[in-house]
């Protein structure tokens, strides 16, 4: 299974401010998923990243306030935009795992606390 | 109606006890049913992972998926401290990195 790393593991954000978030993986991936993770909520795909292409993001989601780069096969960011409370929430990433089935493996989590 | 319902518990149990935890679900193009287990403070990590109706075992754990029900379980026995997680249901309609759909998770505590 891949290595996940995220950065930061955790921030406390003023409102209006913005924040980026940094995947990192052992190993070379065609495609990057972002969730969002509320208190007493499923995980939410914010969007998918695939290298060297726009990212394609789910419905409630938009670019200018998630934001995607994908330079190459082993690194992400999402960068959450003009802060809010709401969006106050853990942010994980995570790779396809074996091929042919729809597992993945997920990052440790980045915990954003908006005041 | 969310495509995915899953009690969120929590669900307190004494050690050595047999551990059930149930997903149902609407979406009967689902095929590919999953279990992650996520301990406080890190990520989801896969746990079972089950194609089609049917039973899988692996050592301590039991996943059954009944499609014609729209229902998934998964049994833990001789349930452990160290088992105290979340529980989170996951589904896919087909393989090859579709998008999973999860349930909200079950919280589980396991007491000496």
């Amino acid at each position: 299974s891949a290595v996940i790393s995220q950065k930061p593991s955790r921030d406390i954000c003023q409102r209006g401010t913005s924040l980026t978030i940094q995947c990192q993986v052992d190993s070379q991936v065609t495609m990057m998923f972002w969730y969002r993770q509320q208190p007493g909520q499923s995980l939410t795909l914010i969007a998918t990243a695939n290298q060297g292409s726009e990212a394609t993001y789910e419905s409630g989601f938009v670019i200018d306030k998630f934001p995607i780069s994908r330079p190459n096969l082993t690194f992400s960011t999402l960068t959450v935009s003009n802060m809010s409370p709401e969006d106050s929430s853990i942010y994980l990433c995570s790779t396809p795992g074996a091929s042919g089935r729809d597992t993945q493996y997920f990052g440790p989590g980045t915990r954003l606390t908006v005041l | 109606q969310k495509e995915v319902e899953q009690d969120p518990g929590p669900l307190s149990v004494p050690e050595g006890a047999i551990v059930s935890l149930n997903c149902t679900y609407s979406n009967s193009a689902f095929q590919y049913f999953m279990w992650y287990r996520q301990y406080s403070r890190k990520g989801p990590e896969l746990l079972m992972y089950t194609y089609s109706s049917g039973n899988k075992e692996d050592g301590r754990f039991t996943a059954q998926v009944d499609k014609s029900s729209k229902y998934i379980s998964l049994f833990i026995r001789d349930s452990q401290p160290s088992d105290s997680a979340t529980y989170l249901c996951a589904m896919s309609g087909t393989g090859g990195g579709n998008k999973l759909t999860f349930g909200t998770g079950t919280q589980l505590k396991v007491e000496l």
